[in-house]
């Protein structure tokens, strides 16, 4: 069984843009989390989306966004970025919300310039 | 809220046990994990406790006390592959949804 994919793996930006990143879950698990790392910080939740549908949101602000398609895949967006978004961003799929052991993907690692 | 703590930086010998500590301050308690993160790689799942009491899985165990909010993984035998950060993640909920709480991590280095 393949395991949760994100792409891209790397991306650069500068600030004011915005990014999209994407998450496929492994499959059979509908549950998909979104957590931002930093050295300073830690994994800091972001949401978490269970059937299209957002169950959990971490203090973020509304820059941040996801959503998930009825494959349950999943997009986060962040718009006007700013230097501090620079961060591996990370994707966990499980079963089901925060019920089950989470298995994290590759991440996503956006430098912001 | 909640609070988790965890010590910083660790160092220990190749052969020898290290224990890691994890404090934590939550309501809803709902279940303690524990994941292994190497450098440059996404975080793997170690352990999971949900009850007082000792869970072992080969070289490594995790103990939980609900009553104190305190846990710790236990190491045994380190081997150089063992040197990674150990994240402490902690489960609740509120308001009829759960959530996952990650600790900072625990660097740990083991020397020759």
């Amino acid at each position: 069984k393949a395991g949760v994919t994100q792409t891209p793996r790397y991306l650069i930006k500068t600030r004011g843009q915005q990014v999209t990143l994407s998450c496929s879950p492994i499959s059979g698990h509908r549950s998909v989390s979104w957590y931002q790392q930093t050295p300073g910080q830690g994994l800091q939740f972001l949401f978490e989306y269970f059937s299209e549908t957002q169950r959990n949101k971490g203090n973020f602000p509304g820059r941040f966004s996801g959503r998930q398609f009825s494959n349950s895949r999943s997009e986060m967006n962040v718009s006007t970025l700013e230097l501090g978004d620079s961060a591996l961003y990370l994707c966990a799929s499980s079963l089901v919300p925060s019920t089950d052991t989470q298995y994290f993907g590759p991440g996503t690692r956006l430098t912001v310039l | 809220g909640q609070n988790i703590d965890q010590p910083t930086e660790m160092t220990a010998t190749e052969g020898a046990i290290v224990q890691i500590n994890c404090t934590y301050q939550t309501s809803g308690f709902n279940g303690l994990f524990w994941y292994q993160q190497h450098a440059g790689e996404a975080p793997t799942f170690l352990s999971y406790n949900v009850l007082d009491g000792l869970e072992e899985k080969g070289r490594f165990s995790s103990f939980l006390s609900r009553s104190k909010g305190y846990s710790y993984l236990l190491l045994k035998e380190l081997q150089m592959k063992d040197s990674a950060s150990y994240l402490c993640a902690v489960r609740s909920h509120s308001g009829g949804y759960q959530k996952v709480t990650f600790g900072t991590g625990t660097k740990l280095q083991v020397i020759p």
